[in-house]
């Protein structure tokens, strides 16, 4: 089973910073499928990113990803206050697919 | 604009079976390339994926669930259900319906979740 690292546990900004949020695997992620979701309080999850680069249908380009093998980054530029949430990353790479323990963004 | 609803009982006794339903709205059970799954978040932590399935009847469970779970689609009424069974205080947590992208190869591979239900929180108590 991979297992996802999510770090920092907790990272706190202001509105306007860049977020640099890790997910790091315990093996190697096959063909780079890694997704990240964001969730805020009281709502479902809801897809940012998906073949650790793709953005999701909607979503806007202050939100990137990248990395390969067991190291993934999800960016958030100029973090707006919508961007305050849990972001969780998710492999499919390998069956059984895995969460991240998530990140916490919180204003600081 | 697909839609995807949770229900089911909010309470359910130990070592009974806990049992939900998905209606899907706005889109077809049995579209090409997506699959449906359940995954569920206990209160305060963080997600748990527990299985997943393709209109064919190709399903995926995970493997600390695998032995309580069983999810099937109703392709005729656009629907698909969890079970679990034997569940304790531990299965206390919001359940969410989701569409899943996944491929049907040799074998069905499943993907990512892009599509959510709003959830439905499920407690397990006497």
């Amino acid at each position: 089973e991979i297992v996802l690292t999510q770090s920092p546990g907790t990272l706190s900004l202001s509105p306007g910073e860049r977020a640099t949020l890790s997910c790091r695997a315990s093996q190697s992620v096959s063909r780079g499928y890694l997704g990240w979701y964001q969730q805020k309080p009281g709502q479902a999850p809801r897809l940012l990113i998906y073949g650790a680069s793709s953005r999701a249908t909607g979503i806007p380009d202050r939100f990137s990803g990248s990395g390969s093998g067991t190291d993934f980054t999800l960016t958030i530029n100029r973090l707006e206050p919508e961007d305050f949430a849990v972001y969780y990353c998710q492999q499919y790479g390998s069956s059984p697919l895995t969460f991240g323990g998530g990140t916490k963004v919180e204003i600081k | 604009q697909l839609q995807l609803q949770e229900s089911g009982p909010g309470l359910v006794k130990p070592a009974e079976t806990l049992s939900l339903t998905c209606t899907i709205s706005g889109g077809s059970i049995s579209s090409n390339n997506y699959c449906w799954g359940w995954v569920r978040q206990p209160p305060g932590k963080g997600l748990e994926l527990i299985g997943s399935i393709y209109y064919s009847g190709s399903t995926y469970y995970d493997p600390s669930l695998e032995s309580r779970v069983t999810i099937s689609a109703d392709t005729s009424r656009n629907q698909f259900s969890l079970k679990l069974s034997s569940v304790t205080a531990a299965d206390t947590a919001v359940y969410y319906c989701a569409r899943q992208a996944c491929a049907d190869y040799i074998w069905v591979e499943f993907y990512y979740f892009d599509y959510w239900g709003q959830g439905t929180l499920v407690t397990v108590s006497s």
